[in-house]
């Protein structure tokens, strides 16, 4: 178990272009999420996956940001017609299943810092 | 609206200096609140869960505790390794999201 796994570490833009970021959580976690953070603020949440549905979304989540999940797996989150507001640290992060009232919570990846100029 | 603010925004200790962080919260429905501690560059790390008013958790030189307003992380005895920004997030209604607040950032001078 390697953790959560983000791809790339960083990405560097022009505003208009369009970028993809992945995320391999850890393999027995059924329950995915993906988070923005700006600096000196916590993350924000983006939107949940269980297995491969997508069941919540944020308002945050214009019609420019899509994500998927096939298969349950590894989960990728596009931004077209990128934006320097886009400009930000994407975070995933897993979990399985809380048992009882016994949940330690997320377990989040490095991030992928998105520049965009 | 459910909100999480933090208290102080930063705080600078000596090490050994005691001292405690605060999480506010407004949520309707209260299912859980998470400490978290982030290093630069990387994703926040899981330290405590909280469930109800009351309780408290410790690991190491941290205590996170918990009453229906607020929440605590006690920090006893620093060392420089404890400097991060540490964050608090609460679980509320249905959603399966967090809400974090805006994080404190602690520095531990040797």
């Amino acid at each position: 178990d390697t953790g959560v796994s983000q791809n790339p570490r960083h990405k560097i833009t022009k505003r208009g272009q369009n970028v993809t970021f992945r995320c391999d959580p850890i393999s027995e976690h059924n329950r995915l999420y993906w988070y923005r953070q700006t600096l000196g603020q916590g993350p924000e949440f983006l939107t949940y996956f269980q297995n491969e549905a997508q069941l919540e979304k944020s308002r945050l989540l214009s019609d420019r940001f899509s994500a998927e999940r096939p298969k349950g797996s590894f989960s990728t989150l596009e931004i077209q017609r990128t934006e320097q507001g886009d400009s930000a640290m994407y975070l995933c992060a897993s979990s399985s299943r809380p048992l009882d009232r016994v949940w330690y919570g997320y377990t989040f990846g490095s991030g992928t810092r998105l520049t965009v100029v | 609206e459910d909100q999480v603010t933090q208290s102080p925004e930063a705080l600078r200790l000596q090490e050994g200096e005691s001292s405690s962080l605060n999480c506010s919260y407004t949520v309707s429905g209260l299912r859980g609140l998470f400490w978290y501690r982030q290093d630069p560059g990387k994703g926040p790390e899981f330290l405590f869960t909280l469930y109800s008013a009351g309780e408290e958790k410790e690991k190491e030189r941290l205590k996170a505790t918990l009453t229906k307003k607020e929440s605590f992380l006690h920090i006893t005895a620093p060392k420089p390794e404890d400097s991060a920004t540490y964050l608090c997030a609460v679980q509320a209604g249905y959603g399966q999201n967090f809400v974090f607040g805006p994080g404190t950032r602690l520095s531990v001078l040797p």
